[in-house]
């Protein structure tokens, strides 16, 4: 069961450059997320999809883009990368809302210098 | 302004014991709770969660209390083993806003042998 699988797992960015964090679920949940955690920090809701074709902004999502690309991947695009957003990106699916449990990935660390 | 708390940032009991872990919350329409367990490089697990409607949610060796009018839950982890060391992530959704949890910044429990 790989349930949620983010891609990669590390990764360092320069300021001003551009990457994609990919997201995929294997659970046929209707609903995707991404969130971040900063030390010392409880995870910020960045973007969400309700359902395949629909996403909406969460409590942090400037800086940032997201695609549903399909029932299962969700992904999460900064376009101009800037050191205040260093930190550790998490996916999330869930069957539908979120008093339904999440189901996290592993994480990303991600570094821009 | 912070509206889900966890004042402790650390607690440590010993195996066998009671482990407390207390969360305040000030937005008075949070009407369901989760708490989230995490391990180090690795994301969030649902552990347990309670409506609003109730006061205490069992599951095996967790309980989470509810105290609506002190705005105040907990999670009780009876008896605690040494497997349960991980940060703990109290989180509150409130009623009509489907995809939104609003996190607390975890209190990391250490459970010695």
């Amino acid at each position: 069961n790989a349930g949620v699988t983010q891609t990669p797992k590390f990764q360092v960015l320069k300021t001003g450059q551009s990457m994609t964090l990919q997201c995929a679920q294997d659970m046929n949940h209707n609903s995707m997320y991404w969130y971040r955690q900063d030390p010392g920090m409880g995870l910020r809701l960045i973007y969400y999809s309700a359902s395949e074709g629909t996403t909406d902004k969460g409590e942090v999502p400037n800086g940032y883009n997201v695609s549903r690309l399909n029932k299962r991947e969700f992904s999460l695009r900064l376009e101009s990368a800037a050191p205040s957003q260093t930190s550790v990106y998490f996916c999330a699916s869930s069957e539908g809302t979120v008093r339904e449990k999440l189901f996290f990935g592993s994480g990303t660390q991600l570094s821009v210098l | 302004d912070q509206q889900v708390k966890q004042n402790s940032p650390s607690l440590s009991v010993q195996e066998g014991r009671i482990s407390i872990l207390n969360c305040d919350y000030t937005n008075s329409m949070f009407d369901y709770f989760l708490w989230y367990k995490k391990y180090p490089a690795e994301g969030p697990t649902f552990l347990i969660s309670i409506s609003s409607i109730k006061d205490k949610n069992e599951d095996g060796r967790f309980t989470v209390f509810l105290n609506k009018s002190a705005k105040h839950l907990s999670l009780h982890i009876v008896p605690s083993q040494p497997g349960d060391s991980a940060v703990y992530f109290c989180a509150a959704t409130v009623g009509g806003s489907n995809y939104k949890l609003t996190f607390g910044k975890g209190t990391l429990l250490t459970v010695n042998p």
